[in-house]
């Protein structure tokens, strides 16, 4: 079973530039993940997809992202305008259920660099 | 609001010895704790996690954690390090009802040393 991917791995953009990462969670789970690390950080939570809607979204930063989930399959997170500060790893992740007992399956994460 | 503190942010250890990585976690109740690694490359995999019970809890690749209520402590250990234990480790709370996110600690990077 292939596990959460995402693509690309690795984008390097100028400030100001649009980027969208994209996320394939595990075939099946309705809830997917997306996570925020900041150099030398924490773990940030962004927000939470059950199947296509938005279960939580209180940890975007700003509304120069937005995330969308068509089809509650896979998921993107854009970028627009990007700034220096929203350089770091972003990471994916995905659940069966909405309960912590329930596995969350991270990605490899994307690192993003904004020049 | 809930918090996790890892205290030590780069460790080094000699391949055999013993480990010992810190958590401290703040929350109302007791949450739910988790354990991830994330070795170069890869994401996150998760090692072990405790809900109730036994507050000792057995994880995969050895690893182990001791949930300490009076110290609201989590710490991770390991009897005999090997070198591809060489990562980074995330310590992170959960609320019970599973809808409020993960808070995760700043993460310790582990090296290994012959």
């Amino acid at each position: 079973e292939a596990g959460v991917t995402q693509f690309p791995s690795h984008s390097v953009i100028e400030k100001g530039q649009t980027v969208t990462l994209r996320c394939d969670p595990i075939s099946g789970h309705d809830n997917l993940y997306w996570y925020r690390r900041v150099m030398g950080k924490e773990i940030k939570f962004l927000l939470h997809f059950v199947k296509e809607s938005k279960q939580d979204e209180s940890g975007m930063p700003n509304n120069r992202f937005l995330a969308e989930r068509t089809g509650g399959t896979y998921s993107t997170l854009k970028v627009q305008p990007a700034e220096l500060e929203d350089s770091g790893v972003y990471f994916c992740a995905s659940s069966l259920r909405l309960d912590w007992k329930y596995e969350q399956f991270f990605g490899p994460g994307t690192r993003l660099t904004v020049l | 609001a809930q918090s996790v503190t890892q205290p030590d942010i780069h460790i080094t250890v000699s391949e055999g010895a013993s480990l010992e990585l810190r958590c401290n976690y703040s929350y109302g109740a007791t949450p739910y704790l988790f354990w991830y690694v994330q070795s170069p490359g890869q994401g996150l995999q998760l090692l072990l996690k405790y809900f109730s019970g036994d507050t000792l809890v057995q994880g995969i690749k050895g690893f182990e954690a001791e949930f300490k209520r009076s110290q609201s402590s989590f710490n991770l250990r390991k009897p005999s390090v090997h070198w591809s234990d060489a990562a980074e480790y995330f310590c992170a709370v959960g609320a019970p009802s599973g809808n409020t996110p993960l808070v995760f600690g700043k993460g310790t990077r582990l090296s290994v040393i012959a």
